[in-house]
């Protein structure tokens, strides 16, 4: 059974900082890895989505990874801004099934 | 906007009532998904459906019973809930079910709370 773990739950930084969060699964069999953003209350919002047959994806200040033979994933973030404020969530979807895996997230902080 | 609408979007039911949450989306696509969102603890898939078809069903309890008309509608109606089942529900929408390349899309979520 697939797991997804990210690390860590919750980040603080000040604005301008360059950031990266972690994502870990532990089934390499997968098709895509996909990272959203939640504001409190919210919807998802994709962010990025990367094929299993490539390494990276880059939107804006965005850039995600991914080694698949190691089971992981890095959303780095750029000059960090007060609107960058919210919940980062991976999830993987796995050969095996029709079904997305998410991660618990990592809840940002940047403070002006 | 992500094309997906969720109504209502607050909920609060006692556990003898029966509602239904709505979900509507205007992208054409053929999936369409429930997860539940409890506090601390991962999103949850609940159902998919695939063309008005249902194609998973995650373990749910029979209290919450799925209903796909159409591929742009997708209901969840609720009965003899609990209060661990306060959530935020959320109904997302895909092209395809199968292939790498589909993505996604997400609605606002419903929040219900059982008392």
């Amino acid at each position: 059974k697939q797991e997804v773990t990210q690390i860590p739950a919750a980040l603080s930084v000040p604005e301008g900082e360059n950031l990266v969060l972690n994502c870990s699964f532990t089934d390499s069999a997968i098709y895509n890895l996909q990272w959203f953003r939640q504001d409190p209350g919210k919807g998802l919002t994709s962010l990025l989505l990367i094929q299993s047959s490539q390494r990276e994806q880059t939107s804006g200040r965005l850039n995600a990874s991914l080694d698949k033979s190691s089971g992981r994933s890095t959303l780095y973030i750029a000059a960090s801004q007060p609107g960058d404020s919210a919940t980062y969530l991976c999830a993987v979807k796995t050969l095996a099934g029709n079904m997305l895996t998410f991660g618990g997230g990592t809840r940002l902080m940047v403070k002006p | 906007e992500t094309g997906v609408t969720q109504t209502p979007r607050h909920l609060v039911m006692g556990m003898t009532n029966k509602k239904s949450l709505k979900c509507e989306q205007h992208l054409g696509h053929n999936a369409m998904y429930w997860y539940k969102q409890s506090a601390k603890k991962p999103l949850e898939l609940m159902f998919v459906y695939n063309f008005k078809e249902q194609t998973e069903n995650n373990s749910v309890p029979s209290r919450f019973s799925p209903e796909c008309p159409n591929s742009s509608h997708l209901f969840l109606h609720l009965h003899t809930l609990q209060p661990e089942d306060s959530a935020l529900y959320l109904c997302a929408s895909s092209q395809t079910l199968s292939g790498s390349s589909y993505e996604q899309y997400f609605g606002p979520g419903t929040r219900l709370t059982v008392t």
